[in-house]
């Protein structure tokens, strides 16, 4: 099975910073890699699709890059109601894995 | 106008069956490119696939899972149903149905993203 990794696990930043997220797979996944938000108490919403591909009506703050192993999230500039958790998730033909999570916090 | 609804016990007994039902609309299970997913999420943890299942009624499971699991659909009545054999307090989470969008490129393959989700239901093992 494919392995994700997350790095940072949690950050804080302040209103108006750029924010960063990567994405490790254990194997080449070409760009099969979606990026989802998670605010407490509600379920995933999907914003990045096939590794830098916007979902529409998602804000034009949020980017995503990479390919083989290695991926980036961006939030250019970070919001009051971007603080949630992110998290990367690949897919092998059918069969799909998460990432552990980023919890982005307002410092 | 595509929404999910997760329905099913919300306290199970260790060892015993767990039955899902996810009750969906604004979309059909029969339309090719269409999906239905499970996912789960123990409490404070990250989320985790459970399984698919796809418009021309193949199924996939989570390896780590596949022995204890079962996807069934009913297209006509717009559901999908879960079963999760030999319950244990591990399996506490709350669990999510998804629509799954499917894409496929001759080049490429295919393009999988989940782009709705239900509420989700919680779900406690427990004796």
């Amino acid at each position: 099975d494919i392995q994700m990794t997350q790095s940072p696990s949690s950050l804080s930043a302040s209103v108006g910073d750029r924010v960063t997220i990567t994405c490790q797979a254990s194997q080449d996944i070409s760009n099969y890699l979606n990026w989802y938000q998670q605010k407490p108490g509600k379920a995933p919403k999907l914003l990045i699709y096939d590794a830098s591909n916007l979902e529409t009506g998602v804000p034009s703050r949020f980017s995503g890059s990479g390919s083989g192993t290695d991926f980036t999230f961006t939030i250019s500039s970070l919001q009051p109601e971007d603080i949630a958790t992110y998290y990367c998730q690949q897919y092998d033909n059918h069969l799909f894995t998460f990432g552990p999570g980023t919890k982005v916090d307002i410092k | 106008q595509v929404t999910l609804r997760e329905s099913g016990p919300a306290l199970v007994k260790p060892t015993q069956t767990l039955t899902l039902t996810c009750t969906f609309s604004g979309f059909s299970l029969s339309t090719s490119g269409m999906c239905v997913s499970w996912v789960r999420q123990p409490p404070g943890k990250a989320l985790e696939w459970l399984a698919l299942i796809d418009w021309d009624d193949d199924k996939y499971y989570s390896t780590s899972l596949k022995t204890r699991l079962t996807i069934s659909k009913d297209t006509s009545k717009n559901q999908v149903v879960l079963t999760m054999t030999n319950m244990d307090p591990v399996d506490t989470a709350t669990y999510y149905c998804a629509r799954i969008r499917e894409d496929y490129d001759i080049l490429t393959g295919y393009h999988l993203y989940f782009d709705y989700w239900g509420q989700g239901t919680l779900v406690t093992v427990s004796s």
